[in-house]
């Protein structure tokens, strides 16, 4: 089942610079995004979503964009800090429908 | 601030043991769900649950499995007689409902049941 897609599994970035995490999904029935911050030993955590009647959603640092075109959503966090280092899930659903769909992952290191 | 617990935070059993791992959701949510994540795997939608009854599940939520609402706070799985691939993290997870339990519905997850089968 790969209908949500993390391609990179990881990514480093220093601390004050971008971090830009992105998702791709195959399914287009899905009509609402979100993306959750996990840390080891901890349930995933929700970060801010986007319903696809939108295509840009933001909350402090952290942006999402979906392109429903290219069926490709992204995470942009300014300025990144060590505490964001973690892996961040994409995950996905459809109206009608409970179930989340997740991404593999993509483990987000952000140094000093 | 309001979060899902779960208990206990690991559990381990023999092949063949029922085992019932235990949610409190968040109050005044709706929906209950239950997910799952075998070490180095994707993050599996299990089953949902709302009114007192399941409102989906997936290919993995067979017979072995079960979820109830004893009570106004507690949501539990059971897995009847446990196998080896059933070791993984399941997490519980509430909404609140407004997004009619998918589509907007925001869920929010607890922390997780490491679950050992020997």
């Amino acid at each position: 089942d790969q209908q949500v897609k993390q391609n990179s599994p990881s990514l480093s970035v220093q601390e004050g610079r971008i971090s830009i995490l992105n998702c791709d999904y195959t399914n287009s029935m899905f009509d609402y995004f979100l993306w959750y911050k996990k840390y080891p030993a901890e349930g995933p955590t929700f970060l801010i979503s986007i319903s696809s009647i939108k295509d840009k959603n933001e909350d402090g640092r952290f942006t999402v964009f979906l392109n429903k075109s290219a069926k490709h959503l992204s995470l942009h966090i300014v300025p990144s800090q060590p505490g964001d280092s973690a892996v961040y899930f994409c995950a996905a659903s459809s109206t009608g429908f409970q179930k989340l769909v997740f991404g593999t992952g993509t483990r987000l290191l952000v140094s000093p | 601030e309001p979060e899902v617990t779960q208990t206990p935070s690991h559990q381990v059993t023999q092949m063949g043991q029922e085992v019932i791992l235990r949610c409190v959701p968040i109050s005044n949510h709706l929906y209950f769900y239950w997910y799952r994540q075998i070490l180095g795997q994707k993050v599996e939608f299990l089953v949902s649950f709302y009114n007192n009854e399941i409102s989906e599940k997936s290919e993995i939520f067979d017979d072995q499995f079960s979820v109830e609402r004893p009570d106004g706070s507690n949501f539990t799985l059971k897995i009847r007689s446990t196998k080896l691939e059933d070791s993984a993290m399941y997490f519980c997870a509430s909404s609140g409902g407004s997004g009619g339990g998918g589509g907007t519905d925001t869920q929010y997850f607890g922390p997780g049941t490491r679950l050992t089968v020997l």
